[in-house]
């Protein structure tokens, strides 16, 4: 069974920097195919896709927020970060942290996700 | 950036009822088009995969179809648990965009 569960802090002021963690179990990302990728939802509107991480380490970003973007994995603990820098109070939205198959890029498994609110 | 387009953004039928929603791509995706269910302050669900293709457990009252710029995905039969926000998303190339989605709400 995939779960995953992302965690991390629920109030950041502007420019700060958020770092997300998305800690999964059912899978692991040493396994070839796989990924994880970040997906956030500002209140009342359209999901948004931020990032990818791959198996292989293999990245991909928003091209309109890559400059801000950084994703890694640790293999061995299940786990996926998310950093954002200079945060702002457009970026409030509900992070998912999502398990994708490299096949389809479909979005198959979802966490549960977290409201990040960005204010002073 | 391929940008989706969803119509209609909001939609009102009944139980029992055929309901279709569209979703235009700016580009050919080839048949690179999933779509997601999504109830209020929950995760999205995963429903169809490859244009057509029915996720595991997802009710066979629902289908997709399409291939190229647009593509739909049909209800034959509303039921209750149905009312909900529908997304769909390309998978064709990233960054991996959504639609706006589409909200079926009761009649």
């Amino acid at each position: 069974q995939i779960t995953l569960k992302e965690s991390g802090p629920t109030l950041v002021k502007p420019t700060q920097t958020l770092t997300l963690t998305c800690t999964f179990s059912g899978f692991s990302l040493s396994t070839s195919g796989l990924g994880v990728a970040w997906i956030r939802q500002p209140p009342g509107q359209a999901l948004e896709w931020l990032a990818l991480i791959y198996w292989n380490d293999d990245k991909r970003y928003s091209p309109s927020l890559e400059s801000r973007l950084t994703i890694t994995k640790d293999t061995s603990r299940n786990q996926v970060v998310l950093r954002m820098t200079n945060m702002d109070p457009v970026d409030t939205a509900t992070y998912y942290c999502v398990h994708t198959i490299e096949v389809f890029y479909y979005f198959d498994y979802w966490g549960q996700g977290t409201l990040v609110t960005v204010s002073s | 950036d391929i940008q989706m387009t969803q119509s209609p953004s909001s939609l009102s039928a009944s139980v029992g009822d055929r309901v279709t929603i569209t979703c235009r791509a700016s580009q050919s995706i080839s048949i690179y088009l999933n779509w997601y269910q999504q109830k209020p302050g929950k995760a999205p669900k995963f429903l169809i995969y490859a244009a057509s293709s029915l996720q595991s457990g997802v009710p066979s009252r629902f289908s997709g179809s399409g291939s190229g710029t647009d593509f739909t995905l049909t209800i034959s039969s509303l039921q209750p648990e149905d009312f909900a926000t529908y997304y769909c998303q390309q998978s064709y190339s990233a960054p991996y965009t959504f639609g706006q989605g589409t909200n079926l709400e009761i009649k």
